[in-house]
């Protein structure tokens, strides 16, 4: 087990309204991320963070913010959510050996 | 940029051998990883392969050629449990960034 969970693991919302989901780890791990997963694209990195406070974008970071205030908990932000980011959520972290290690998911639903 | 390309989907026989490739082009390269997904799962750590050559671990072997921008990963003995995605992910650069290409769906038949 690798200390890793995402809440919340489901949710449904409408369009225009705000989403937070957050992931933490009991690792203390400096690296952590956020993917998304959708059929035929399999996963693709939406933004990182190499420490607290530091963070940066990955493939498709648009309409998405994070926030990393500190090390166990990484926050994933859609502003205002849009049906294009109904999608799942994957959480990482990653370990001593470069290997990551993945949250449970967490699938969320834009109406 | 990195562009990684494996095929969409195998099929295989239990009690098989099968052989899941990956090509990949990168702007910096560490090693290259290998994941499992089962459907509705996170995906599993299943290899790290740094040096060129073959890795053997259980019924599971993970290749790579550095020069040549590619790896394998090899099945053997397939059982049912083995139907799942796999997912090739090279890694490195200035950046510890972990790029997924889109995945192998290997469906094991009876």
């Amino acid at each position: 087990d690798a200390g890793i969970t995402q809440s919340p693991r489901h949710k449904v919302t409408e369009t225009g309204t705000p989403v937070t989901l957050r992931c933490h780890q009991t690792e203390n791990h400096r690296y952590m991320y956020w993917y998304r997963q959708d059929p035929g694209h399999g996963l693709r990195l939406i933004h990182y963070s190499y420490g607290v406070k530091d963070t940066d974008k990955g493939e498709v970071s648009d309409g998405y913010s994070v926030s990393r205030s500190k090390t166990e908990d990484f926050l994933l932000t859609l502003e205002s959510a849009t049906s294009s980011q109904t999608s799942v959520y994957f959480c990482a972290i990653q370990g001593n050996t470069g290997e990551l290690f993945f949250g449970e998911g967490s699938r969320l639903t834009v109406l | 940029g990195q562009n990684i390309d494996q095929p969409t989907e195998m099929t295989a026989t239990e009690g098989a051998i099968v052989q899941i490739n990956c090509t990949y082009q990168t702007s910096g390269f560490n090693g290259l990883f290998w994941y499992q997904q089962h459907a509705g799962e996170a995906p599993t750590f299943l290899s790290y392969n740094v040096l060129d050559g073959l890795e053997e671990k259980g019924r599971f072997s993970s290749f790579l050629s550095r020069s040549k921008g590619y790896s394998y990963l090899l099945l053997k003995e397939l059982q049912m449990k083995d139907s799942a995605s796999y997912l090739c992910a090279p890694y490195g650069g200035a950046t510890n960034k972990l790029i997924f290409g889109t995945g192998t769906l290997l469906a094991v038949q009876p």
